[in-house]
C-alpha cells in the first residue's frame, strides 16, 4: 500500500454541488494531514491542514479525518468553476521532515 | 518580496550546459526542500535541508547537486542532464523539525534539448 492515495478522478460536479475529496493512509504517516490545490501549470497552494479527529471547517471547504478508518477527506461546498484544479492530499511523514503526497485528484466544476 | 521565490521560471539548457536554479523563503522558516514534478505523474521529493543541513537525498542522480547557503536560500545545480529531467522543480519551506505545512514557490519550467 502506498503511504497516501487518492482517487485520480476526474471528478466532475455541477456549479453549487459539493465535491468531495477523499484520501486513505497507511500506518507509515503521522498524524498531520494537509489538502493542497494545484491549477494547471502552477505550483501547489497548501488551502486545508487538519490535525485532529473530526472536522475542520474553513469557509467552503471542510476537511475530515478519521484516524480509526485512516482516510482524510475534503469537502468543497457551492463548488464553483474556479474551484476546478487538481487537489493533492499530503501526510506527514513519521520521523522525517517531509511529506507523502498523494497523486492528486482532478476536479472539474461544470458551469 | 513575500513567500518563497524561485528563479528562472522558465529554462532552457542543453545536455552539456551547467545552469543553476535558485529559491529563496521570506517566511523564517528553517526547512527547505526540492521537488520535481514531470507531466501526469506525481510530486517526487528530491533534496530535503533542515538548519542548512541535508537530512535527506532521495536517489537522485549526481548530475542534480543541491546547495543550501542558509536557512534562506536553495540552490539546484544542474549538469550534463538529459532530455527526461525536463519537468516543474519545485521549492517549498517550512517551518520546524517536522514537515507540518509547505509552503511551495512557483517552481522553474524547464526544459532539456
Amino acid at each position: 500500500q502506498k503511504e497516501v492515495e487518492q482517487n485520480s478522478g476526474p471528478l466532475s460536479v455541477p456549479e453549487g454541488a459539493i465535491a468531495s475529496l477523499n484520501c486513505t493512509y497507511s500506518d507509515r504517516v503521522s498524524q498531520s494531514f494537509f489538502w493542497y490545490r494545484q491549477y494547471s501549470g502552477k505550483s501547489p497552494e497548501l488551502i486545508m491542514s487538519i490535525y485532529s479527529n473530526g472536522d475542520k471547517e474553513d469557509g467552503r471547504f471542510t476537511a475530515q479525518l478519521n484516524k480509526a478508518s485512516q482516510y482524510v477527506s475534503l469537502l468543497i461546498r457551492d463548488s464553483q468553476p474556479s474551484d476546478s484544479a487538481t487537489y493533492l492530499c499530503a501526510a506527514e511523514k513519521t520521523g522525517a521532515n517531509n511529506l507523502f503526497f498523494g497523486t492528486g485528484t482532478r476536479l472539474t466544476v461544470i458551469p | 518580496e513575500t513567500g518563497v521565490t524561485q528563479t528562472p521560471r522558465h529554462l532552457v539548457m542543453g545536455m552539456t550546459n551547467k545552469k543553476s536554479l535558485k529559491c529563496e523563503q521570506h517566511l523564517g522558516h528553517n526547512a527547505m526542500y526540492w521537488y520535481k514534478q514531470s507531466a501526469k505523474k506525481p510530486l517526487e521529493l528530491m533534496f530535503v535541508y533542515s538548519l542548512e543541513e541535508r537530512v535527506e537525498n532521495n536517489s537522485v542522480p549526481s548530475r542534480f547537486s543541491p546547495e543550501c547557503p542558509n536557512s534562506s536560500h536553495l540552490f539546484l545545480h544542474l549538469h550534463t542532464l538529459q532530455p527526461e529531467d525536463s519537468a516543474l522543480y519545485l521549492c517549498a519551506s517550512s517551518q520546524g523539525r517536522q514537515g507540518y505545512e509547505q509552503y511551495f514557490g512557483p517552481g522553474t519550467r524547464l526544459t532539456v534539448t
